[in-house]
């Protein structure tokens, strides 16, 4: 079945950092993934959408500049944390279509931790 | 734009049965589908239903009214691994090709 890969799964950073989050569909090709953020004890929260070889659409109130997205390719699709502050420490998962009326497949998840 | 609204949280014993209600409120519909999600994991998804009715999956059934807007996920003979956070999600408008999740219900199941 379609597998979406997603790496690394737990990353710890420094305040004022950035981070990049890597998923990769690995055995279809997504020309769209998905990012979400969940806090704990809470919803998967649509971040954007990314667009192989086009420029992501963002959720109302997610910042565009502080979470970079690229989708370069039609199996790889980035999301940079730039300027990583605690607030921003959250379970990051992609998903993308898999072909199916109904279906979407996860990655498995990155923890971030900002200290 | 989307709502999705659960109970945040259900319990139950085991060998029983439960179910996760949801009620939406959409422009445009496509269906409603079920995630499942443990702590720390991805979601894995349950079920589908695009038309009013039953869909039966084994221990895992949902159940649709699109005139009522909406649905609901039953769990039978329940076990501690379905202890968990459900989701129900629909496809989110404008371009109906992202996932739109509901509130999500934590579901603990005890002995």
């Amino acid at each position: 079945g379609a597998v979406v890969s997603q790496h690394p799964s737990r990353v710890i950073c420094k305040s004022g950092t950035s981070v990049k989050i890597e998923c990769r569909s690995l055995d279809f090709q997504a020309t769209t993934m998905f990012w979400y953020r969940q806090f704990p004890k809470q919803s998967l929260m649509l971040m954007a959408t990314s667009n192989e070889g086009s420029k992501a659409t963002y959720e109302q109130g997610v910042e565009k500049d502080k979470f970079l997205i690229n989708h370069a390719s039609l199996t790889l699709s980035t999301l940079t944390v730039t300027s990583a502050h605690p607030e921003d420490s959250s379970f990051y998962i992609c998903s993308a279509r898999n072909g199916t009326n109904y279906g979407y497949t996860f990655g498995s998840g990155t923890r971030l931790t900002v200290v | 734009g989307q709502s999705l609204e659960q109970p945040s949280e259900v319990t139950a014993v085991e060998g029983a049965i439960v179910q996760i209600n949801c009620t939406y409120q959409t422009s445009g519909f496509y269906g409603l589908s079920w995630y499942q999600q443990h702590d720390g994991g991805a979601p894995t998804f349950l079920s589908y239903n695009a038309l009013d009715g039953l869909e039966e999956t084994g221990r895992f059934s949902s159940f649709l009214s699109r005139s009522d807007s909406y649905g609901y996920l039953l769990l039978q003979e329940l076990q501690m691994k379905d202890s968990a956070s459900y989701f129900c999600a629909v496809r989110g408008a404008p371009s109906f090709q992202k996932l739109v999740f509901g509130t999500g219900t934590r579901l603990l199941v005890s002995p």
